[in-house]
């Protein structure tokens, strides 16, 4: 089973500020299969980014993807009130499927 | 617009069964791979399993393999998990979502909003 790991548990910023999530795997994702989703309090997981760095269908240009390997990276650049939420990687590459831990962006 | 609803959930002794479903609308059915995802009462997303757009392949997670059953009624539009011998610890909001594409490796482009199972005696 891969592992994946999220840093940091917790980030604590303002609104206009830039975020920087992290996603480890404890194995090569060689396929790239990497996806971002957001939760907000009382909904669904939302779809943000897949393949590592393609944005889904209607998601705002501030969300990027980056990474390969065991190293991935979600950033919201120039962060926006609705933006506070957690966000979670999952690996998609094989079974079982796996999600990080999620990592908490709270409005400072 | 794709929609997703899941019904079934509720209060269920432990070792017992329940059967959750998951009506699909707005999209091809049997084009998509499904998946089931939970989530325990303030906890992370936990990756339940899988099925692929034609039935044939079928993958479960650890914690519920032996246990928990997925199938699709592709002239129903629905999609199924069969829980049995549960446990306290598989109370949570179980999501369906639906795959972007017919196998595991597509994300989840679409998600149901929850149905709870509560394990409890």
């Amino acid at each position: 089973e891969i592992v994946l790991t999220q840093s940091p548990g917790t980030l604590s910023l303002s609104p206009g500020e830039r975020a920087t999530l992290s996603c480890w795997a404890s194995q090569s994702l060689t396929s790239r299969y990497l996806a971002w989703y957001q939760q907000k309090p009382g909904q669904a997981p939302r779809l943000l980014i897949y393949g590592a760095s393609s944005r889904a269908t209607g998601i705002p240009d501030r969300f990027s993807g980056s990474g390969s390997g065991t190293d991935f990276t979600l950033t919201i650049n120039g962060l926006e009130p609705e933006d506070f939420a957690v966000y979670y990687c999952q690996q998609y590459d094989t079974s079982p499927n796996t999600f990080g831990q999620g990592t908490k962006l709270e409005i400072k | 617009q794709v929609l997703l609803v899941e019904s079934g959930g509720g209060v269920v002794q432990p070792a017992r069964s329940l059967r959750l479903s998951c009506a699909a609308s707005a999209f091809t059915f049997s084009s998509h791979a499904m998946h089931w995802v939970r989530q325990a009462p303030g906890k992370g997303l936990e990756w339940v399993g899988f099925i692929s757009y034609d039935g044939s392949n079928i993958y479960y997670g650890d914690s519920v393999k032996g246990r928990f059953s997925i199938s699709r009624d592709r002239s129903k539009n629905t999609l199924y998990l069969q829980m049995t011998s549960l446990r306290p610890e598989d109370t949570a909001i179980y999501y369906c979502a639906r795959a972007g594409g017919y196998s595991l490796a597509y994300p989840l482009d679409s998600w149901g909003q929850g149905t709870l199972v509560t394990v409890s005696s």
